[in-house]
């Protein structure tokens, strides 16, 4: 099974920063990498398919980039409604695993 | 627009059983595969089990292989999710999602059903 990590684990930041949350795969997963935004008492929300590519609707301050084992979902300028938890998933396999998750707070 | 509403949680006792359902509008059902996905109480996704379009393909994650039984019903739209031999551990909100092929990702998501084995 592939193994998913993410990091960090939470952080804080502050309206108008670049965040950047990392995920890795413990073997290569190509491109196939998502990323998902969760609200509380929401059901998560797809940001970013493909390693990089942005869902339809999603705003161009989400990005994402990396390819094999290493990834990196950005925020270039954090607003308000960005507070939330953000989930890595790899669509290589069948199983498709989730990351542990990564909360971004308000600071 | 796309529709996807669980149906069936509760509470239930250990070793219990119970069927969750999916309702779906908004898109050709049986145009893609689906999955549902859990979340115990203030943790991470889990992946839980994986459907074909025509139902004769089915994976399940290890930890519920053998007690869980996914299905779906094209005529009416919807999906399903046979749990037996319910555990502790087992207690979640258990969404449906549909997967784009084209993407190879969840793209649309149900609200969730708590389900709590107690």
């Amino acid at each position: 099974d592939i193994q998913m990590t993410q990091s960090p684990s939470s952080l804080s930041a502050s309206v108008g920063d670049r965040v950047t949350i990392t995920c890795r795969a413990s073997q290569s997963i190509r491109s196939y990498l998502n990323w998902y935004q969760q609200k509380p008492g929401k059901a998560p929300k797809l940001l970013i398919y493909g390693a990089s590519s942005l869902h339809s609707g999603v705003p161009s301050r989400f990005s994402g980039s990396g390819s094999g084992t290493d990834f990196t979902l950005t925020i270039s300028s954090l607003q308000p409604e960005d507070f939330a938890r953000y989930f890595c998933q790899q669509g290589y396999t069948t199983e498709k695993t989730f990351g542990p998750g990564t909360k971004v707070e308000i600071k | 627009e796309v529709l996807l509403v669980e149906s069936g949680g509760g509470l239930i006792q250990p070793g219990g059983s119970l069927r969750l359902s999916c309702a779906t509008s908004g898109f050709t059902f049986t145009n893609y595969e689906m999955n549902w996905v859990r979340q115990a109480p203030g943790k991470g996704l889990e992946w839980v089990s994986y459907i074909s379009t025509l139902g004769n393909t089915v994976y399940y994650a290890d930890s519920v292989k053998g007690r869980f039984t996914i299905s779906r019903d094209n005529a009416k739209n919807s999906l399903y999710l046979q749990m037996d031999s319910l555990r502790a551990e087992d207690t979640a909100v258990y969404f449906c999602a549909r997967f784009a092929q084209r993407l190879s990702a969840l793209d649309n998501w149900g609200q969730g059903t708590l389900v709590t084995v107690s």
